[in-house]
């Protein structure tokens, strides 16, 4: 089973701020595999990344997403207010599809 | 609109059975692969099972291996997920979700709780 480790556990950051979410497989992911969601309360998860690097139909440019092997990152470049959620990291080149723990992006 | 909309949760006593059903529309069902996610209260995501358009190839989770059945039926457009032998630790919100690149689609989710 490929482990998906996310850090920070919580980020705390202003509006108008980069924000940088690491996600660390703990064997080689393929990148074409290699998904980002992002949750908010009481709402489905909903697809920013695909393919590691790739935006989901509809997301904004802020958001981007880069890294192969074991590590990958999910950059955004300016939150908006909006942004403030729980972000996911999700493989599912190899069953079991793993997620990663998330990471809670909150308002500082 | 594409849509997957869930049915089937509520309570049941530990040792229990359920059926979820997921019901696609808006696209053609029978030409994706499809999954259960599940994500207990306050908790993470956790990916529960997996299977083909064919219903060839299907995966399962160790949590819920021997205890939950995938299956779906192209000519109704639904996906469903037999759960038996329920425990506590099974009580969480169930989504279903299309694979197509990444998971693009997701249903709202259907809350099953495992209690006496």
């Amino acid at each position: 089973e490929i482990v998906l480790t996310q850090s920070p556990g919580t980020l705390s950051l202003s509006p108008g701020e980069r924000a940088t979410l690491s996600c660390r497989a703990s064997q080689s992911v393929s990148s074409n595999y290699l998904l980002w969601y992002q949750q908010k309360p009481g709402q489905a998860p909903r697809l920013l990344i695909y393919g590691a690097s790739s935006r989901a139909t509809g997301i904004p440019d802020r958001f981007s997403g880069s890294g192969s092997g074991t590590d990958f990152t999910l950059t955004i470049s300016r939150l908006e207010p909006e942004d403030f959620a729980v972000y996911y990291c999700q493989q599912y080149g190899s069953p079991p599809y793993t997620f990663g723990q998330g990471t809670k992006l909150e308002i500082k | 609109e594409v849509q997957l909309v869930e049915s089937g949760g509520g309570l049941v006593q530990p040792g229990g059975s359920l059926r979820l059903s997921c019901a696609a529309s808006g696209f053609t069902f029978s030409a994706y692969g499809m999954n259960w996610v599940r994500q207990a209260p306050g908790r993470g995501l956790e990916w529960v099972s997996y299977i083909s358009s064919s219903r060839s190839t299907i995966y399962y989770a160790d949590s819920v291996k021997g205890r939950f059945t995938i299956s779906r039926d192209n000519a109704k457009n639904s996906l469903y997920l037999q759960m038996n032998s329920l425990r506590a630790e099974d009580t969480a919100v169930y989504y279903c979700a299309r694979r197509n690149i990444g998971f693009d689609i997701w249903g709202q989710g259907t809350m099953v709780t495992v209690s006496s």
